[in-house]
């Protein structure tokens, strides 16, 4: 699995757009980039995943730099709920590896 | 659908002693892994079992065990618990190369 670095924290307010970054440099040609979050006291829960192109989901779009080599995932407009870590995985499906993650705070 | 599920919620061990820690994954699912999270940092990955067979282990020593049963579920099982082994255990489940759906975990203190 490709290293990943995300900020240790961001902040956003209530109903405001939030675009978590991710730098994985030395991701392969075959990793996919997984994203997934970890609400307080909750085991961590699949947002959204790709490979090359931009993709969209229910729960937040992921945009993927062209070189792959960062990425990120936007949600369009944050709640209170939103309030995670949020963990972004460069690696194939069968095993994941999780770093520190970025702790979204939302404030209303 | 009732998802993943774990059990026990919490556990306290001494040092010295044995836990299994159990498993069900969400319907339909035929892949099981288990990471440990330790406070503050984000779960590792400890092995996964497809098919009853252990596919794929992270860098966990041989005192980490497991097990997968016809019906998908597993076990995990802890020998000659050390403190550092408290941790939240996490058990997630997949249909083979999907994406992983986790359970709420399973708290383990060892004093």
């Amino acid at each position: 699995d490709a290293k990943t670095t995300q900020p240790n924290s961001m902040e956003s307010n209530e109903e405001e757009p939030v675009h978590l970054p991710c730098n994985h440099s030395t991701i392969s040609g075959t990793d996919y980039i997984h994203w997934y979050r970890q609400l307080p006291s909750q085991g961590p829960e699949y947002v959204i995943h790709g490979l090359t192109s931009n993709v969209n989901n229910r729960m937040a779009s992921l945009a993927i730099a062209e070189d792959r080599k960062s990425s990120t995932l936007i949600l369009h407009r944050a709640t209170l709920r939103d309030a995670a870590v949020y963990y972004c995985i460069a690696a194939g499906y069968s095993t994941l590896t999780f770093g520190k993650g970025t702790m979204l705070l939302v404030s209303p | 659908d009732a998802g993943v599920t774990q059990s026990p919620t919490h556990l306290i061990k001494t040092r010295g002693q044995q836990v299994t820690l159990r498993c069900s994954p969400k319907s339909g699912h035929d892949t099981v892994s288990w990471y440990q999270q330790a406070l503050g940092q984000g779960p590792q990955f400890i092995f996964q079992y497809y098919e009853e067979e252990e596919r794929q282990r992270g860098n966990f020593p041989d005192r980490f065990s497991g097990h997968q049963f016809p019906n998908y579920s597993s076990e995990l099982n802890v020998n000659a618990l050390l403190l550092g082994d408290s941790a939240l255990y996490l058990c997630a489940s997949s249909l083979e190369y999907d994406e992983q759906f986790f359970g709420p975990g399973t708290r383990l203190t060892v004093l």
